[in-house]
């Protein structure tokens, strides 16, 4: 495997399920983020870890959980989630975060909450 | 506060012709500019970026964009697209001074091309 690998690529769960992402990073970076983009909407970031610490919270729900056990693996654990969740979710990396280095992006996860 | 407008939400544009897309930042330091591509069903790949130097920038697939910095504009073209140019893109920045150095988005263009 090369890039960023996401799974599952699709996902379809209810409101009281509880479910998981995995990104997985095969290019030795240091930084992990974790986007959703709707339609419409500007990609929003939602975590950023550095070195499996996380440095950005941006006032994402607690149904949403990261997780980032090492620098090349990274979670989303969902729970109790709400249909306006539904979106692509999108995982990439860089060599390190606030930095010229361009993001490296995997194909995402069409996640339909019902 | 920074922000991204990409002028044109969408583009449609015929096989062979050029095309522009367009964006504007506005910024009060100086930024890092970024071209990134979706094509349908994946995630996004970068195209080009401007970090210093040379304000006419060459990205892959053919495209190139010129940082206007008395403009605030970094507008991405391509002088002969091809039908497999279809897809969204995306125009980001970052500041290259002080704190918050998150990437900022704009909201995408989708160019559409036909035969």
């Amino acid at each position: 495997e090369t890039g960023v690998t996401q799974t599952p690529r699709h996902l379809v769960m209810g409101m009281t399920n509880k479910k998981s992402l995995k990104c997985e990073q095969h290019l030795g970076h240091n930084a992990m983020y974790w986007y959703k983009q709707s339609a419409k909407k500007p990609l929003e970031l939602m975590f950023v870890y550095n070195f499996k610490e996380q440095t950005e919270n941006n006032s994402v729900p607690s149904r949403f959980s990261p997780e980032c056990p090492n620098s090349s693996h990274l979670f989303l654990h969902l729970h109790t989630l709400q249909p306006e969740d539904s979106a692509l979710y999108l995982c990439a990396s860089s060599p390190a975060s606030g930095s010229p280095y361009e993001q490296y992006f995997g194909p995402g996860t069409r996640l339909t909450v019902t | 506060a920074q922000s991204v407008t990409q002028l044109d939400s969408q583009v449609p544009v015929f096989e062979e012709a050029p095309v522009e897309l367009r964006c504007n930042y506005s910024s009060s330091v100086s930024v890092y500019l970024f071209w990134y591509v979706q094509y349908p069903n994946q995630g996004l790949q970068l195209l080009l970026k401007y970090l210093s130097g040379s304000t006419l920038v060459k990205g892959i697939n053919g495209f190139e964009a010129e940082f206007n910095k008395s403009q605030t504009s970094f507008h991405l073209r391509k002088p002969s697209v091809h039908i497999s140019d279809t897809a969204e893109y995306f125009c980001a920045v970052i500041r290259n001074a002080g704190n918050n150095r998150k990437l900022i988005w704009g909201l995408g263009t989708s160019l559409a091309v036909n035969p």
